[in-house]
Order: structure tokens, then C-alpha cells, then sequence
């Protein structure tokens, strides 16, 4: 199953471009690389989702390596209510029934904003 | 669209007690997860099932147990409550089975065991 580091908490503030690096290095081929956003008392949301290279949304960008083995999720310009845990998660797969459905969150990285 | 919803919002019960969580999941979405998560850590998976077959269970005891029905909602019940099950309970759901797919959850039901 492939795990993933990522730092446990970062400072930031107000109109600063954030970058949260996350390790992957047991990434299997078919793995997506996804990361979410939870507030306090609420289920996390859906953020951004890559494979490879770059991919940018309306909130965020997502930067992966050619090895795949770490990905950068980049917020620019956060404000006050981007402060929130941020978590990496890659695709898991269970050894029975093909199932790859459970998403498997660490700790997550606890952002900061700061006025 | 309605997004995920899941009730009660909030639990209060007793060590040996059972309860049951309810989740209803966004239209047109056949996989319901559940997830518990203890305060300052990441969700832990405890269930997945799509067109109301378990896909996937986590590393939880016999006394969590889960089911979906024919309209994709999902019930969580949990036996014989420790106070160690004290956690929000997250419900998510999505178009298909696998991590690739986008999971929308829930508010959560934050049970505590007194």
C-alpha cells in the first residue's frame, strides 16, 4: 500500500503563494495522486487530482515529477480561510476482490494563515 | 444536488450501548464509504460499498457492521460502544469503486461514548 510524508504543519500569511510537498516513493503505476482539504468538524473536500506533470483548477495547482515519487500541492495567494489540514493521498489496493475503493489519509499537513 | 447527508449530526451514548449512522449519498452515486476520525488525526477507513455489496472493509472489529441499500443509502451500526469509538463518523460517495474517482463527504456524526 503506498504511503505518504508530508510535513506536519506550516505557516503562512495572507496573499503568500503556499507549497506543500508530499512523498510517495511506493507509488504504484496506477495510482492518482489526490489531495483534500478539511476544515474543523467537517468531511474533507476534494481539492485537486493529478498523474503526471502539472495540473491547475480554479483553487489550486498540483505539480508531479516524472518519477512520481512526490507531488507539490501549490495554493497562491491564500487567505485566512484557507487555513485547514491538508492531506496527500495516492490509490490503495486491497488484496482481495479488486476493490481499490478506501482512501488512505496520514495525518495530514495542518496549514496556518496568518493576517 | 443535494450533497452527502448523514444523520444524526451529533451522538450521545452510553459504553455497551449500540447506535446506527445514517447516510444518504449524492444522486446517482453507487459507492458509500465510511471513515472514523479521532481527534487530530486522518480518516480511517471502515467500510466501502458499491451497489450494495461490501467492497472493502479496514482494520475494525466484528462490532462494526454496515450495509447499503437499494437506494445507495448506507447505514454504519456499531455494537457494544467503547468509549475509544468516541470520533466523528464520515460518510463518502462516489460515481465508482475505485480511489481515482472523487469523494464527496459528508458532514459527519460526532458520537460520543460516555
Amino acid at each position: 500500500l503506498a504511503k505518504t510524508t508530508q510535513p506536519i504543519s506550516m505557516d503562512s500569511y495572507e496573499g503568500q503563494e503556499v507549497n506543500i510537498t508530499c512523498s510517495h516513493n511506493n507509488i504504484a503505476t496506477n495510482d492518482y495522486i489526490t489531495w483534500y482539504q478539511q476544515f474543523p468538524s467537517q468531511g474533507p473536500r476534494f481539492i485537486i487530482q493529478g498523474y503526471k506533470t502539472k495540473v491547475t483548477n480554479e483553487v489550486a495547482s498540483l505539480f508531479i515529477p516524472a518519477d512520481r515519487k512526490s507531488s507539490t500541492l501549490s495554493l497562491p495567494r491564500v487567505s485566512l480561510s484557507d487555513t485547514a489540514v491538508y492531506y496527500c493521498l495516492v490509490g490503495a489496493t486491497l488484496n482481495y476482490g479488486g476493490s481499490q475503493g478506501n482512501l488512505i489519509f496520514g495525518k495530514g499537513t495542518k496549514l496556518s494563515v496568518k493576517p | 444536488d443535494a450533497g452527502v447527508t448523514q444523520s444524526p449530526t451529533h451522538l450521545i451514548k452510553t459504553r455497551g450501548q449500540h447506535v446506527t449512522l445514517r447516510c444518504s449519498p449524492i444522486s446517482g452515486h453507487k459507492s458509500v464509504s465510511w471513515y472514523q476520525q479521532v481527534l487530530g488525526q486522518g480518516p480511517q477507513f471502515i467500510f466501502q460499498y458499491y451497489e450494495k455489496e461490501e467492497r472493502g472493509r479496514g482494520n475494525f472489529p466484528d462490532r462494526f457492521s454496515a450495509r447499503q441499500f437499494p437506494n445507495y443509502s448506507s447505514e454504519l451500526n456499531v455494537n457494544a460502544l467503547l468509549l475509544g469509538d468516541s470520533a466523528l463518523y464520515l460518510c463518502a460517495s462516489s460515481l465508482r469503486d475505485d480511489t481515482n474517482t472523487e469523494a464527496f463527504f459528508g458532514q459527519g456524526t460526532r458520537l460520543t461514548v460516555v
